[in-house]
Order: structure tokens, then C-alpha cells, then sequence
């Protein structure tokens, strides 16, 4: 089975634009998790999809949003970029979500400049 | 005050030694998860635990839900064990991470 793949792995946007994150889940997995690493404040988790309905959601600002895809895909969109947003942004599929196994995708890391 | 608090943050040990990671927890837990993670960023689940122990190969988790506390176990500990190790919860709609246990293995 194919691992779960994140698209691009490396980006870097300017304070202001606006980025939008692919992931693709491990074939037959429903849920789709994001999380936030920065040296500062570790892992923090953004919010779970789970068969395209936002399931669980972390303490972020509006400016982050995501949605789910009939085919499991997901994508994580943040509006007006802040130097802060400066992170690796991993995301992991499961198949039952925060209860089950998750399997972590590569990361994309974004820079703002 | 963090829900998930981890230690040691910073290990170092003789390749063979025995490792322990120790993960306190404050909140009430579906589920915990041990995470590895290499330079470079990669993220591996090594366990996810409900109650009792697991073990696979080398590695050992227990987890005591009366205490709020999990142990993960290195065996003969190995150069390619160096990563950092992370505990996490499932509480609730959220999930909530330790800081990590970076882990140095000298050969």
C-alpha cells in the first residue's frame, strides 16, 4: 500500500499571500488529521476530516481552514500569511481518526518570508 | 500547563544500554500514542495504547490509566534508535502532544 504523500514538500510564500496544502491518505483510510510543528510550540493539532466532514478542530485562528474530499484527499488552505505560520505541516491518515493508528505523511515545510 | 508532559528531554546512552522514556498525561485519554521522529522531520507511530503494554522487537510501552502515566522501553538500545521520541493523546476532539525525548545513542 501506498504511504501517505503530501504536496509540495517545500514552499516558501510572503508575509500576506495565501497557501494551500495536498494531502493524500493511505488508500481506505476516511480520516485525515493536521498538525503544526514549530521549534517553539512542538506538534499542535489544526483539525481532523473524516469522510469530508470536519470532525475535531484545534485552538487556531480562522485563518486556517481545510476540507475533505469525496476520494479522502485533503487540503489545509491558511489566508494571510504571518512570518509565525513558519512551520512543517504534517499531515496523517487513519482509518477510525485520533482513536486509531495514525501514519504520518512527510510534511511539506513553508517558510514566510 | 501542558496536558502531556514528557522526560527526560534530552538522553543520551552507550549503544546496549536500556532506555526509558516516561509520558504524564492530565487529561482523560481514548487512546495514547507513541511517535518517533528522525532529522529530517518524519513521523513514525511506534505504538498506540488503551491500557496494559505492547512490545515490538526492542521497543516496550506500558501505559497505567489510574496513574495518567506511560512508559516506553528501549532495549538494548542502538546507534539508529537516535530520534526524538514523542508521547501523544487522543482526549476527546482533541490531541494534545509532549515535547518530545530526544534520544542520542553512542556507539
Amino acid at each position: 500500500k501506498a504511504g501517505v504523500t503530501q504536496t509540495p514538500r517545500y514552499l516558501i510564500k510572503t508575509r500576506g499571500q495565501q497557501v494551500t496544502l495536498s494531502c493524500s491518505p493511505i488508500s481506505g483510510h476516511r480520516s485525515v488529521s493536521w498538525y503544526q510543528q514549530t521549534p517553539g510550540q512542538g506538534l499542535q493539532f489544526l483539525f481532523e476530516y473524516f469522510s469530508e466532514t470536519q470532525r475535531n478542530k484545534g485552538n487556531f485562528p480562522g485563518r486556517f481552514s481545510g476540507r475533505q474530499f469525496s476520494n479522502s484527499r485533503s487540503e489545509m488552505n491558511v489566508s494571510t500569511l504571518e512570518l509565525g505560520d513558519s512551520a512543517l505541516y504534517l499531515c496523517a491518515s487513519s482509518l477510525t481518526g485520533g482513536r486509531g493508528e495514525q501514519y504520518f505523511g512527510p510534511g511539506t515545510r513553508l517558510t514566510v518570508t | 500547563k501542558n496536558e502531556v508532559e514528557q522526560s527526560p528531554q534530552n538522553l543520551t546512552a552507550q549503544e546496549g544500554e536500556f532506555i526509558t522514556i516516561n509520558c504524564s498525561y492530565s487529561v482523560g485519554i481514548s487512546a495514547l500514542h507513541w511517535l518517533q521522529q528522525h532529522p529530517g522531520g518524519g513521523i513514525v507511530s511506534l505504538f498506540m495504547l488503551s491500557s496494559g503494554k505492547k512490545k515490538h522487537g526492542r521497543l516496550i510501552a506500558t501505559i497505567n490509566i489510574q496513574e495518567k502515566h506511560s512508559s516506553l522501553h528501549i532495549t538494548a538500545s542502538h546507534p539508529r534508535d537516535s530520534a526524538v521520541y514523542i508521547c501523544a493523546v487522543s482526549a476527546g476532539n482533541q490531541f494534545y502532544f509532549g515535547t518530545g525525548t530526544s534520544l542520542t545513542v553512542i556507539p
